[in-house]
């Protein structure tokens, strides 16, 4: 069965809203999260990490307050999109991971801003 | 830095034919690499691994094996099915075990009965 479970799987907004975006660890308590971004036909972008407790660290490029990262508990990650504009339409994935296991990847969700 | 390239696609097999995944990586020390796949609407699935140099992983039919000498750790599968078709990745994690994965930029296969 399913590892991470993302919610929604797909949403529209319209430009100028905010959306959120949640992950969930199913089968364990995950110590770190991942934050990716994926560009049609292009590969995955690394975008933060996020430790449960603490600040997330954001990869160089990306803008902090844009893209928020709450990660309250040990199974549940959040990204926020603040004031979503077309270009921030995207596949959003996230990754958790037990200390320095293997990476279980969430199903994603497809942003549309318009 | 780090970075992972894999061979452009797509790549259009007929079933049973044999498939090769190109993938070569820059990384300093011993990195871990894997092969993830990404079935249509879905997220990334772990495929197969390797830890270190000269380690083969394996999993469904598909092999890769940790090649030091060459920095590659190309996918191959025998005999492929439509049901492969899919995107397929290359990623490595540093040496460091940070745990932060860096992905080669995807190999569509598109496997026609």
């Amino acid at each position: 069965g399913a590892v991470v479970s993302q919610h929604p799987s797909r949403v529209i907004c319209k430009s100028g809203t905010s959306v959120k975006i949640e992950c969930r660890s199913l089968d364990f308590q995950a110590t770190t999260m991942f934050w990716y971004r994926q560009f049609p036909k292009q590969s995955l972008m690394l975008m933060a990490t996020s430790n449960e407790g603490s600040k997330a660290t954001y990869e160089q490029g990306v803008e902090k307050d844009k893209f928020l990262i709450n990660h309250a508990s040990l199974t549940l990650s959040t990204l926020t999109v603040t004031s979503a504009h077309p270009e921030d339409s995207s596949f959003y994935i996230c990754s958790v991971t037990l200390g320095t296991a293997e990476q279980y990847f969430g199903p994603g969700t497809r942003l549309t801003v318009t | 830095g780090n970075s992972v390239t894999q061979m452009e696609g797509p790549v259009t097999l007929s079933e049973e034919a044999f498939l090769t995944i190109n993938c070569t990586y820059t990384a300093t020390g011993y990195p871990s690499l894997f092969w993830y796949v990404q079935y249509p609407g879905e997220g990334l699935q772990l495929l197969l691994k390797a830890t270190k140099a000269d380690d083969k992983g394996s999993n469904k039919g598909f092999e890769a094996t940790y090649r030091k000498e060459t920095t590659s750790f190309h996918l191959e599968k025998g005999s492929v099915q439509v049901s492969d078709s899919a995107v397929y990745f290359c990623a490595l994690r540093a040496a460091s075990n940070t745990g932060k994965l860096i992905f080669g930029q995807g190999t569509t296969l598109q496997v026609k009965p």
